[in-house]
């Protein structure tokens, strides 16, 4: 399966933006990236995911390389609400068991006013 | 968003008991739903994949017996945690996959359980 490598946490300040790496060197060339969020005692909340094309919508852009092996979270404008663990996850393809996503350590943003 | 809830949203139950968790998916049909166990500063690992109609499959290390999982429709999935312990006290969480075009999963809110 393929693997997600991210900083164990991160520090920005509020109204600043923040670039979340990820690396997934052995991505395979069918697997979409996926990023979730949890934020203390909640589930983990979708934000955005990609195959080969950066991707934005209402909460982040997402910026994938070229080579696809990493892959940027990108939050325009930090706020207080940011603070959570980012998960970057490689989205399992072509397994009967249906496609679960596999949870790494994730990075603790920390967001400062 | 596609909305999946959980219920309860805790509970604390005595050892032995047994304790049945509902996860639903509000506004779509989720033919594959997941469930999730995440002990306290650690991240969420699988336990098993649950799908309407069949019998779900465990991750390894997961004792089906002890987790017993029921995809009855296309809108629910149960976790039932039979003959609880105080090792089984953690943080369960749903997820419900939604197909199309643009298919990801949703992740309900999560149970705590507290087994004393």
């Amino acid at each position: 399966d393929a693997k997600t490598t991210q900083p164990n946490s991160m520090e920005s300040n509020e109204e600043e933006p923040v670039h979340l790496p990820c690396n997934h060197s052995t991505i395979s060339g069918t697997d979409y990236i996926h990023w979730y969020r949890q934020l203390p005692s909640q589930g983990p909340e979708y934000v955005i995911h990609g195959l080969t094309s950066n991707v934005n919508n209402r909460m982040a852009s997402l910026a994938i390389a070229e080579d696809r092996k990493s892959s940027t979270l990108i939050l325009h404008r930090a706020t207080l609400r940011d603070a959570a663990v980012y998960y970057c996850i490689l989205r399992q393809r072509g397994r009967n068991a249906g496609n679960m996503l596999t949870f790494g350590g994730g990075t603790r943003l920390m967001v400062k006013p | 968003g596609a909305v999946v809830s959980q219920h309860p949203s805790w509970v604390i139950c005595k050892s032995g008991t047994s304790v049945k968790i509902e996860c639903r998916s509000l506004d779509f049909q989720a033919t594959t739903m997941f469930w999730y166990r995440q002990f306290p500063k650690q991240s969420l690992m699988l336990m098993a994949t649950s799908n309407e109609g069949s019998k779900a499959t465990y991750e390894q290390g997961v004792e089906k017996d002890k987790f017993l999982i029921n995809h009855a429709s296309l809108t629910l999935s149960t976790l039932t945690v039979t003959s609880a312990h105080p090792e089984d006290s953690s943080f369960y969480i749903c997820s419900a996959r939604r197909g199309g075009v643009q298919e990801t999963q949703y992740f309900g809110p999560g149970t705590r359980l507290l087994v004393l």
